[in-house]
């Protein structure tokens, strides 16, 4: 099993909609989850950490669920500069050690 | 916006070669990492660095792949003899402090073609 799963997609999202998607980690020790943002050919951008509770950064919103081990991230309003790929990223029991998930391919439609 | 930086963008080698890709970590960091993305693919973390040594290190970084802090700024990763499947991006991150919440800065990464 990977450690890191995400659906490759590509989400296909009108300019202005909503779009949501998961990822799953299968190391239930896992501490720290992130959602990394990558254009194509370039390196990943950090855009948000995960936290216990949720949180919310702008039109970002981002959930954690340790019990099924799962995160989400949702875009609302979509914008065309969100079309991306969305990297999942866990930090297990090693210090520094970011796990990545292959991504999950947004393209924002005009 | 203090940045991470890399050099080169492309290198092309032949297989058997050795490469040294070099990057300069944010000046205040202390953590240094290599990671590499085939193309298509994850990116695959590689190893980790602090105070002058190897903190932890991935399968992949097997005994043709080194890494050096040569000075107070630069932070190269070797590949001594290169192979066709070495080809990939890698990619350099620096952080100040490895903790929960850590924040992982990278660089625009190198292209590492062998042929």
């Amino acid at each position: 099993r990977k450690e890191v799963e995400q659906d490759p997609g590509p989400f296909n999202v009108p300019e202005g909609a909503t779009v949501a998607f998961n990822c799953t980690y299968s190391n239930s020790a896992s501490q720290s989850f992130f959602w990394y943002r990558q254009d194509c050919r370039k390196e990943p951008k950090l855009l948000m950490s995960v936290y216990s509770s949720g949180n919310e950064d702008g039109r970002f919103t981002a959930q954690l669920n340790r019990a099924s081990q799962y995160i989400s991230l949702l875009i609302r309003d979509s914008k065309l500069s969100d079309s991306a790929t969305y990297l999942c990223v866990v930090i297990g029991d090693s210090w520094g050690k970011l796990q990545f998930g292959a991504g999950t391919q947004v393209v924002v439609t005009p | 916006e203090p940045e991470v930086t890399q050099t080169p963008s492309h290198q092309v080698t032949q297989m058997g070669q050795e490469v040294i890709l070099r990057c300069v970590p944010i000046s205040n960091h202390l953590y240094f990492y290599w990671y590499r993305q085939i193309l298509g693919q994850k990116v695959e973390f590689l190893v980790s660095f602090y105070n002058n040594e190897i903190s932890e290190k991935s399968e992949i970084f097997d005994d043709q792949f080194s890494v050096e802090r040569p000075d107070g700024s630069n932070f190269t990763l070797k590949i001594r003899s290169t192979k066709l499947e070495d080809s990939a991006m890698y990619f350099c991150a620096s952080s100040d402090k490895p903790d929960l919440q850590e924040t992982q800065y990278f660089g625009p990464g190198t292209r590492l073609l062998v042929l």
